[in-house]
């Protein structure tokens, strides 16, 4: 079963836009990560969030999370070709436990 | 500090043979995951060991999936007889436990089944 919902599922942008994807569910989550994989490697966590609209930044990439803990956005400013990759949420539910569930991804390209 | 070990990195075996794949977390980590990513997909989770003990194994194809973790160190994944739609890569992670912490990834064994 599928609990996160990812948009969009690819992104092609030039250099210096700004970009927001989104991760949604109608689970609420006890916490949410946000990982990027580039291919061949294995995912890289980028962020843990934890409390209902926790807003963290990390140098030229924003995340929130939404107050009821559901959904989750990131938003990367003045995108550079080394943000290419696959961007991943990830969430725990608040009911069931432990364990780590992925959405689909949204692929990033960004181009010189 | 090393990073989560697997091996091999790749493998090609034709539908109804088996293969194993191995993975060697960071020390100290107790906790392991097994994930499949099949091409143009997110991580699914196959399997979860805390320690050698199994936390959740819902998603794991019991008939033809098995996995263990003896001595809660290294664990191996092994799939027999191989379908063609086991095709992925399986990704291996651990953790320092089961709450909000970083998953570390190796770099996953890429199978084809032929």
């Amino acid at each position: 079963t599928q609990l996160l919902e990812q948009s969009p599922q690819f992104l092609s942008i030039q250099e210096g836009e700004n970009l927001t994807v989104y991760c949604n569910s109608s689970s609420v989550f006890s916490s949410l990560q946000w990982y990027r994989q580039e291919p061949g490697e294995g995912p890289v966590l980028l962020v843990t969030v934890v409390t209902g609209g926790e807003v963290k930044k990390l140098k030229r990439l924003t995340f929130q999370f939404g107050d009821a803990r559901k959904d989750s956005s990131l938003h990367i400013t003045a995108a550079q070709p080394g943000d290419t990759g696959l961007y991943l949420c990830a969430a725990r539910r608040l009911i069931s436990g432990y364990a780590l569930n992925f959405g689909k991804g949204t692929s990033l390209l960004v181009t010189p | 500090e090393a990073g989560v070990a697997q091996s091999p990195r790749y493998k090609i075996i034709e539908k109804r043979q088996s293969v194993a794949f191995w993975c060697n977390p960071i020390s100290g980590h107790a906790t392991l995951y097994w994930y499949q990513q099949i091409l143009g997909q997110g991580p699914k989770l196959l399997i979860q060991f805390q320690n050698n003990g199994v936390v959740d194994d819902s998603q794991l194809p019991k008939d033809r999936f098995s996995a263990e973790r003896l001595k809660g160190v290294d664990s191996t994944l092994k799939i027999q007889p191989a379908k063609l739609e086991d095709s992925a890569v399986y990704l291996c992670a651990s953790s320092t436990g089961t709450g909000t912490g970083e998953l570390f990834f190796g770099e996953g064994s890429r199978l084809t089944v032929l």
